[in-house]
């Protein structure tokens, strides 16, 4: 696609329930990166997929987080049980490759009651 | 980890004027970027500067790798120049964000 896609943009859902968070980033690209932002952290990163290398997750949070690219393409993000400091905005970026610049979706904005 | 430090924090200018925004790392950092996050929260790749100067337009950025830091120049600002601008780079392949600069251009 012409950019990178998130889905959905918004969701509200119960402290306690899991949610999955969708990324769909440029075509071609082997780089694909998830971030969050909020209030209080500000934008920090989570998670890192280069090609067929192992993931680089060492900014996920605690072990209630985990994500999976499926074929060097699409990402899942899951974040089970969730809590209400799980809040946030969360971005995916895509690059062409290491070191390279990264472009952002518009996010999935989750809220947890 | 890698700090990042931007200043100013704030930023109110009147539209037409110049400004400059900068940003600071604690250590070396291989993939600098520059990011303008718009008021519906859309992130905008600006810039990717590891070293040396570029020019879009009405911006420009500068990164003096040796010193650890870089400028972000904006000229004759306009009003849809509003919003937060981020630097971001690291070491390693992921980015580190500094809390940036909101900067509001008035008419």
């Amino acid at each position: 696609g012409a950019g990178v896609s998130q889905s959905p943009s918004n969701k509200v859902t119960e402290k306690g329930k899991d949610v999955e968070l969708r990324c769909d980033p440029i075509s071609g690209h082997t780089a694909l990166y998830w971030y969050r932002q909020s209030l209080g952290q500000g934008l920090e990163f989570l998670i890192y997929f280069q090609g067929n290398s192992a993931p680089d997750k060492s900014g996920l949070p605690s072990d209630r987080f985990s994500a999976e690219r499926t074929g060097g393409s699409v990402s899942t993000l899951t974040i089970q049980r969730t809590q209400q400091e799980d809040s946030a905005v969360y971005l995916c970026a895509s690059s062409s490759g290491p070191a390279r610049p990264q472009h952002f979706g518009d996010g999935t904005r989750l809220s947890i009651l | 980890g890698i700090q990042v430090e931007q200043s100013p924090p704030d930023l109110i200018l009147q539209e037409g004027a110049n400004s400059t925004l900068r940003c600071n790392f604690s250590d070396s950092v291989n993939n600098l970027q520059w990011f303008h996050q718009n008021p519906w929260g859309q992130l905008i790749n600006l810039f990717y500067i590891p070293s040396g100067t570029k020019q879009n337009g009405r911006l420009s950025a500068t990164t003096v790798a040796t010193e650890r830091y870089s400028l972000l120049y904006i000229s004759s600002s306009q009003t849809t120049d509003s919003g937060v601008y981020f630097c971001a780079g690291d070491n390693t392949d992921k980015l580190i964000f500094g809390t940036g600069t909101r900067l509001q251009v008035f008419p």
